[in-house]
């Protein structure tokens, strides 16, 4: 298993201001997820953070809107910038169990934004 | 477009009940599939996962089959308890590797003592 502390847990941002996320794993693992869940919506994949490259995007994400750093096996941070009300979500961090490739997902508690 | 179906109403089940969920997807070949439990403002927790070469898995009270010809899982929770009370998450292999996956929205259950 894996124990995931994601800091913050939530917060209130003003519109065009940026925020970072930190996700701390108390293991190291090869690949960190981040996910976007927003109200009614369904787990949505953001970005794979691998340590030593440049993170992965999914199709609708860029880096320049979410920022990602991977500094070693336990770490990393995604950043949400120049905010909108729209970014206002809960994004959670999250890494494989297991050694197999169909592992299951340990998540952490999210972060709860709100944009104004 | 691909499609994780769901059930959007909540499953309000009295005690002692077997819950059955639905996950439909359209457009996806998944070589697995998983689901979660997820209670409000906590991260999703793993349950189970089936292969697509398994027709069903059971773990304790939970059991969950997959049909890969009517493209459908079902979730089901036996003798269900009011601790059972969450919401349950499908989430399916999107076929690129890397543990990748797309989620369904989630079908919440309320068990009623």
């Amino acid at each position: 298993s894996a124990v995931i502390s994601q800091k913050p847990s939530r917060d209130i941002c003003q519109r065009g201001t940026s925020l970072t996320i930190q996700c701390q794993v108390d293991s190291q693992v090869t690949m960190m997820f981040w996910y976007r869940q927003q109200p009614g919506q369904s787990l949505t994949l953001i970005a794979t953070a691998n340590q030593g490259s440049e993170a992965t995007y999914e199709s609708g994400f860029v880096i320049d809107k979410f920022p990602i750093s991977r500094p070693n096996l336990t770490f990393s941070t995604l950043t949400v910038s120049n905010m909108s009300p729209e970014d206002s979500s809960i994004y959670l961090c999250s890494v494989v169990g297991g050694g197999s490739n169909t592992g299951e997902l340990f998540f952490g508690e999210g972060s709860r934004l709100t944009v104004l | 477009s691909q499609k994780i179906e769901q059930n959007s109403e909540a499953l309000n089940i009295q005690e002692g009940k077997t819950a059955t969920l639905t996950c439909n997807y359209t457009n996806y070949s998944p070589a697995y599939l998983q689901w979660y439990r997820q209670d409000p403002g906590r991260g999703p927790v793993f349950l189970l996962l089936i292969r697509e070469n398994e027709k069903e898995k059971r773990k304790e009270r939970l059991k969950v089959t997959f049909d890969t010809t009517l493209k459908q899982s079902l979730f089901h929770i036996t003798a269900s308890q009011p601790a059972d009370s969450a919401t349950y998450l499908c989430a399916l292999d999107r076929g690129y590797g890397n543990n990748r996956l797309a989620f369904g929205k989630g079908n919440q259950v309320v068990v009623i003592p």
